[in-house]
């Protein structure tokens, strides 16, 4: 079993739909928890960023952590055909984002 | 600023071959790493390094080798290659303190091995 599961997808919906992207893991040690945008042929570039549990909203962007459930979330409200692109979740045990741990990531389409 | 630059962008080797995958950045980051990304299997970290001259094994540290002179520059070698590595190699810097710590990554390099 990997460390940390995410639904690939791919996943399709209409411009201005709300995206609900999630990720599990069994690790519960993990402390920091990250979300990437990476679009077709780049590298990934960090979207959200969150400590332990709680909610933190940019924009149209929120992430949520749940460690009781070791389940954490991602939403876009009003998504845009701009933010068609792979996301995905990583996490690590220790500040400083060194040794990340990623999800497989989903691949988004929002559809014009 | 240019970032995280990777050369080449593009590799075909055979079986058997090395070589060495570069990569720098400008932004004086103490931490550098190194992952590669499969179809279905996201990022894995291969090596990494927290400043020059220290280096560590990740996740899927075999068959490759890294070194770390300067600041700048963290290269990645292939004793051997085999055609499971064949991969999409990401290098990633940041800072290595406090929340300062987004990664950033290159724009990667397309390896086959035939």
């Amino acid at each position: 079993q990997k460390e940390v599961e995410q639904d690939p997808g791919p996943l399709s919906v209409p411009e201005g739909a709300i995206v609900s992207l999630n990720c599990t893991y069994s690790n519960s040690a993990f402390q920091y928890f990250m979300w990437y945008r990476q679009y077709s042929r780049k590298g990934p570039e960090l979207l959200m960023y969150t400590y332990s549990s709680g909610n933190k909203e940019d924009g149209r962007f929120t992430a949520q952590v749940d460690k009781s459930s070791k389940y954490i979330s991602l939403f876009i409200r009003d998504s845009q055909p701009s933010d068609s692109a792979t996301y995905l979740c990583a996490m690590s045990l220790i500040q400083g984002a060194q040794k990340l741990v990623f999800g497989q990531g989903t691949r988004l389409t929002i559809n014009p | 600023n240019a970032g995280v630059t990777q050369t080449p962008k593009f590799q075909v080797l055979k079986t058997g071959q090395s070589m060495t995958l570069q990569c720098a950045q400008d932004m004086n980051h103490e931490y550098m790493s190194w992952y590669r990304q499969d179809p279905g299997m996201g990022l894995r970290l291969i090596h990494y390094s927290v400043g020059a001259g220290i280096t560590d094994q990740g996740e899927v540290p075999n068959g490759y080798n890294v070194s770390r002179s300067t600041t700048e520059d963290f290269p990645l070698r292939l004793l051997s290659a085999a055609p499971s590595q064949t991969s999409v190699y990401f290098c990633a810097s940041s800072y290595n303190r406090g929340q300062d710590n987004e990664q950033f990554f290159g724009p990667g390099t397309r390896l086959t091995v035939l």
